[in-house]
C-alpha cells in the first residue's frame, strides 16, 4: 500500500527553466509534508517543508505547494541548476493514532538539469 | 551541531551470516528512526523509536531483524541470519520530537551487500 506516490521516476530539465516534481497521497492523516533531496553516497537532506493548514511555503528558489482535497503537493524549483540533479523525494508526517510522527516516503524522482 | 552518525559505511557478508548497524543521532533528539532503501526504491521505514520505546515496528521482519535504542540515546539494528533480499542501503534518523512537526535528519548510510 503505496501511501505517498511520486509517479514520475524521472524528469530533465534546462539550465535556468522550471522544475516541477509532483507527489500524491491518499492518507488523510498526513498533516506535514517534507521533501528531501540526495546525492548518491549519501543520506537525504531536507530540503523544504509544508503544514496542511498552508497552500505555499516558498525558501529561495524552491517553493512547495499542498493541495489537499486533491491531496497532491508539487515542488518547484526556478530556475534550475545543475547543481540540482538529485533524487529528489516526497515525504509524509502521520498527525494521529499509534502512528504519530510516522514519515513516510515516495519512491523518488531522478531530476536531471543539463547545462 | 553534529549530525546524525552511522557506521560502517560499507559492509559485504555472506547469507545466513549476521550483522549490526550503529547509530548515533543528533543530540537531543527523541525520535529516532530506521530505513531500508532498496535501489530505485524509496525509504522503507522499518522501525520508529520515541526516546527508549518502539512506536512502530510494523514493517520490520521480526523474524531476522531486531533493533534497540537502550538509554534513548544510541541505537543499533542487528539482521541475524541475513538474506540475498537484505542488500539495501540502511539508513537511520532523528528528529526532535515525534509529536512536532519537524524535519528528520539523516546520517549517510550503510551499504550493506548479502553475497
Amino acid at each position: 500500500d503505496q501511501q505517498v506516490k511520486q509517479n514520475s521516476p524521472s524528469l530533465s530539465v534546462q539550465e535556468g527553466r522550471i522544475s516541477i516534481l509532483n507527489c500524491d497521497y491518499t492518507n488523510s492523516m498526513f498533516d506535514y509534508f517534507l521533501w528531501y533531496k540526495k546525492y548518491p553516497a549519501e543520506g537525504p537532506t531536507f530540503l523544504i517543508s509544508i503544514s496542511s493548514i498552508k497552500d505555499k511555503n516558498e525558501d529561495g528558489r524552491f517553493t512547495v505547494f499542498l493541495n489537499k482535497s486533491a491531496k497532491h503537493l508539487s515542488l518547484h524549483i526556478v530556475p534550475s541548476q545543475p547543481g540540482d540533479s538529485a533524487v529528489y523525494f516526497c515525504a509524509a508526517l502521520n498527525a494521529g493514532g499509534t502512528s504519530y510522527g510516522k514519515l513516510t516516503f515516495g519512491q523518488g524522482t531522478i531530476l536531471t538539469v543539463h547545462p | 551541531e553534529a549530525g546524525v552518525a552511522q557506521s560502517p559505511r560499507y559492509k559485504i557478508i555472506e547469507k545466513r551470516q549476521s550483522v549490526a548497524f550503529w547509530c548515533n543521532p543528533i543530540s537531543g533528539h527523541a525520535t529516532l528512526y530506521w530505513y531500508q532503501q532498496i535501489l530505485g526504491q524509496g525509504p522503507k521505514l522499518l522501525i520508529q523509536f520515541q526516546n527508549n520505546g518502539v512506536v512502530d515496528d510494523s514493517q520490520l521482519p521480526k523474524d531476522r531483524f531486531s533493533a534497540e535504542r537502550l538509554k534513548g540515546v544510541d541505537s543499533t539494528l542487528k539482521i541475524q541470519p541475513a538474506k540475498l533480499e537484505d542488500s539495501a542501503v540502511y539508513l537511520c534518523a532523528s528528529s526532535f520530537d515525534r509529536f512536532m512537526n519537524t524535519e528528520a535528519f539523516f546520517g549517510q548510510g550503510t551499504r550493506l551487500t548479502v553475497v
